[in-house]
């Protein structure tokens, strides 16, 4: 089956440790991107990337960094340097078109300790 | 700059009550108009769309259609189920570089 999975589904985060999340998709998509989810805030843009090997910063990526090195994967690591990290983390991928839609992933509950 | 807004507020509705969720949207161009449903705990999953005027986009017995004299996308259903209960989101594209600008979402509740 085809679509973008993201591990874990839960995670904890110490005080002052670095966290990686994981998304992965099959779907063939060139772009990929990582939203955030606060409740009643909607979905804020944290980076995304167009192409492998490169990547932009989206609405709030302070604390946050991110990699491209494979057109399937785009794993999020949410720094010590982002004092607020509690939230929904949704991963999402789309061809790179005028008409885009965009596939998302089940998400990521990170939770801080 | 291109932007989408959702009504305020969740809305609470029986079971086979008629449902609406109003979403404006600013934009030049013609951008295309996306509704998005969250389900408890999930990713969000592509509703319906309609990427030009007067455009209908329909799913599960949802219907929205892209009304350019009045720049909005309303989300209607019929006769809601208690499984409609879910968060929905507008969405436009494209915004800023070729991104996707979401609304605030609304939860709908259905009571049975």
């Amino acid at each position: 089956d085809g679509g973008i999975t993201q591990s874990p589904k839960y995670l904890f985060r110490k005080e002052g440790q670095n966290v990686t999340l994981s998304c992965e998709q099959n779907l063939n998509h060139d772009a990929m991107y990582w939203y955030r989810q606060d409740p009643g805030q909607g979905l804020r843009l944290i980076y995304y990337s167009q192409i492998v090997n490169d990547f932009q910063k989206g609405d709030i990526a302070e604390g946050y960094s991110v990699s491209r090195e494979k057109k399937e994967s785009f794993p999020l690591t949410v720094t010590s340097a982002q004092k607020n990290p509690t939230a929904f983390y949704l991963c999402a991928s789309s061809i790179w078109r005028a008409e885009e839609t965009q596939y998302f992933g089940p998400g990521t509950r990170l939770l801080v300790l | 700059g291109n932007s989408v807004t959702q009504m305020e507020g969740p809305v609470t509705l029986s079971e086979e009550a008629f449902l609406t969720i109003n979403c404006t949207y600013t934009a030049t161009g013609y951008p295309s108009l996306f509704w998005y449903v969250q389900y408890p705990g999930e990713g969000l999953q592509l509703l319906l769309k309609a990427t030009k005027a007067d455009d209908k986009g329909s799913n599960k017995g949802f219907e929205a259609t892209y009304r350019k004299e009045t720049t909005s996308f309303h989300l209607e259903k019929g006769s809601v189920q208690v499984s409609d209960s879910a968060v929905y989101f507008c969405a436009l594209f494209p915004y800023g570089n070729n991104r996707l600008a979401f609304g605030k979402g609304n939860q709908v509740v259905v009571i049975p």
